[in-house]
């Protein structure tokens, strides 16, 4: 069955870039009826949506966080990446990246989630 | 976008049943079908239980059911039992922004 995969560093100084990288497995990105997404919750609250990307290349953006984040994709490696600029110790949470279905807009598959610290 | 709300914490027995109740706008949770919840345990990632409103994904026990009236959805868990303590998390498509989640909810079971 398909499944996420989150890599990248686990510490970024602020005003740095947080890079992450999600890989696919178990299936293609290339299907047409997902949208591929990063979720990041800070210690102890809730869920914040941050962006999705489609094949196609397509992107939307949580507004509150659109000046700083760029979503790619690469379909020859099967992976999407998560740029985001600028960060401060606000931005320090586990980074989820999932599957969200095309027609249902729910997220049924789910990374194991990396943690991402910002501090100098 | 403001997130949805949804009470910081529910509690119940085992075997009893509760609700966890999920409100928005017109504009998310009022104006779409596409309402989902999700169940996090402790150190684990979300997992689907719920999807457009009241449809439950292969797999996911039917003590879970979710409905919606106006702008609040409600996720109920009937036959309340341990392993189904944890948070959860409402989620609704957006006219503004494709997707918001709720604030969550502890659900202990006493």
């Amino acid at each position: 069955q398909v499944q996420l995969q989150e890599s990248g560093p686990g510490l970024v100084k602020p005003s740095q870039t947080l890079s992450l990288t999600c890989t696919v497995s178990g299936g293609s990105i290339s299907s047409g009826s997902y949208y591929w997404s990063w979720i990041r919750q800070p210690a102890g609250k809730g869920l914040e949506w941050i962006g999705r990307i489609y094949t196609s290349g397509s992107t939307n953006y949580n507004p509150s966080l659109k000046s700083r984040v760029t979503i790619s994709v690469d379909t020859s490696k099967n992976q999407f990446s998560l740029k985001l600029s600028s960060v401060t110790a606000a931005d320090t949470a586990v980074y989820y990246c999932a599957r969200e279905d095309l027609w249902y807009h729910a997220f049924d598959i789910w990374g194991q989630g990396t943690m991402v610290t910002v501090s100098s | 976008q403001s997130a949805l709300t949804q009470p910081a914490s529910v509690s119940g027995s085992p075997g009893q049943s509760i609700t966890i109740s999920c409100t928005g706008t017109s504009s998310d949770v009022g104006g779409y079908n596409y309402v989902s919840w999700y169940q996090q345990h402790p150190g684990k990632a979300p997992k689907l239980m719920i999807y457009e409103v009241s449809n439950r994904p292969s797999g996911v026990s039917n003590r879970f059911s979710g409905s919606k009236s106006g702008n609040t959805a409600s996720l109920t868990i009937s036959g309340l039992q341990a392993e189904d303590e944890a948070d959860y998390y409402c989620s609704s498509y957006t006219s503004s922004s494709p997707v918001v989640f709720g604030g969550g909810t502890k659900l202990t079971v006493l």
